[in-house]
Parts: structure tokens; C-alpha cells; sequence
């Protein structure tokens, strides 16, 4: 069985510029959550995703935003980045909505650079 | 507001020295706990779960941690460590649709 893919596992961007990520979560995963992880702040909830609808949200600014398409697929888009977006953002995946009462599978991360 | 406290940033011991991590919440309502560790250079993965029934659950690797819901702790315990343990520790709860994450404990094995 197939992870969780994330791609790219690398990005540089430039201040201000915008950035995709993409998700691929494990085959029959209907949720899809999203994670930055810094050295600073840690590992904090970005959003996550339930058959296509965004179900719960942290507390990022508005700059943040994802969606999720029909096969479970997501991706998560920063629009005028700043050097503080600077992060691993990681994608989990896991069968129920809101990880209740089962695990969360994460993925490689992406390792976002901006400079 | 809901957190994950973990008592331990570093911890550095040697091969067989036994460990133990670690990890309050705050958070009144039903949760679900977990353990993760972070390997050099890889993904998070899942070492050990709490959702209900015996407070002690085993894990992989010889892990185990004890939920005392009284203390609202779930404490990370291995009897014997290995250099292959050397690895970052995160200690999360999930009380309403998302992970919330403790700091993270380095763990570092000196051989």
C-alpha cells in the first residue's frame, strides 16, 4: 500500500510570490490534513479536508488556503509569501474525519524556502 | 486554549538505559492520544495510540505509554534504549479534529 506523497519535497521562492503544494493521500483516505512544522512554533494544524470540504481550520492567516478534489487528492496554496512561511508543511491522511479513533499517516513534506 | 506539554526538549543516554518522556495535556472532554517520532531524514510515524480500554498500550520498537486521565498525562516509557532510537518524540492529542502537537523531545543514544 501506497503512503502518502507529497510533492515537491523542495521549493525556493521568492518573497511575495504564491506556491502549490500537492497531497496525494493513502488509497481509500477520505481525510486529508495539512501541518507546518518550524523549529520555532513546532508542528501546527493548517486545515483539513473531508470529501472535498474544508472541516476545521487553524489559526493561519487567510493567506493559507487548500482544497481537495474527488479522489482525495489536496493541495494547499500560500499566496504572498513571507520569509516566516519558511517551513516543512507536512499532509496526513487518515480514514475518518477528524482523526477520531484512528491514526493520522504523514508524509515526507514539502521544504519550503523563502527567500 | 487546548496544548501539549512536554516536559523534556533534549535528552541524551546510553544504549540500555531505560527512558521515559514526558507528556501533559490540557483539555477536559474525551481525546485521543498518540506518540510520534521523527527519524533523521524521514517521515513521522506512528509509534503507539490511545483511544479507549487499557490505560497501558504497547507500541512498536518495545515502546509503551500509560494514560493517567487523572493527571491528564500520557507518558512515553521504553525499558531499554538502542542508538537506533536517536529520533525527535512528539507527544499529540486529538480532541476535535485535529493533532495538537507538544514541542517534541531529541532523544540522542550515545552507543
Amino acid at each position: 500500500k501506497a503512503g502518502v506523497t507529497q510533492t515537491p519535497r523542495y521549493l525556493i521562492k521568492t518573497r511575495g510570490q504564491q506556491v502549490t503544494l500537492s497531497c496525494s493521500p493513502i488509497s481509500g483516505h477520505r481525510s486529508v490534513s495539512w501541518y507546518q512544522q518550524t523549529p520555532g512554533q513546532g508542528l501546527q494544524f493548517l486545515f483539513e479536508y473531508f470529501s472535498e470540504t474544508q472541516r476545521n481550520k487553524g489559526n493561519f492567516p487567510g493567506r493559507f488556503s487548500g482544497r481537495q478534489f474527488s479522489n482525495s487528492r489536496s493541495e494547499m496554496n500560500v499566496s504572498t509569501l513571507e520569509l516566516g512561511d519558511s517551513a516543512l508543511y507536512l499532509c496526513a491522511s487518515s480514514l475518518a474525519l477528524g482523526h477520531t479513533n484512528t491514526e493520522a499517516f504523514f508524509g515526507q513534506g514539502t521544504r519550503l524556502t523563502v527567500v | 486554549a487546548q496544548s501539549v506539554s512536554q516536559h523534556n526538549h533534549h535528552v541524551i543516554l546510553s544504549e540500555a538505559a531505560s527512558l521515559e518522556l514526558g507528556c501533559n495535556y490540557s483539555y477536559g472532554g474525551t481525546v485521543n492520544l498518540f506518540w510520534y517520532v521523527q527519524y533523521p531524514g524521514q517521515h513521522l510515524q506512528l509509534l503507539l495510540k490511545y483511544f479507549s480500554g487499557d490505560p497501558l498500550v504497547k507500541g512498536i520498537k518495545g515502546f509503551e505509554a500509560e494514560f493517567i486521565k487523572s493527571k491528564f498525562s500520557f507518558n512515553l516509557r521504553k525499558p531499554s534504549v538502542q542508538w537506533s532510537d536517536t529520533a525527535e518524540y512528539f507527544c499529540a492529542v486529538s480532541p476535535a479534529g485535529k493533532l495538537i502537537f507538544g514541542q517534541g523531545t531529541t532523544l540522542q543514544v550515545k552507543p
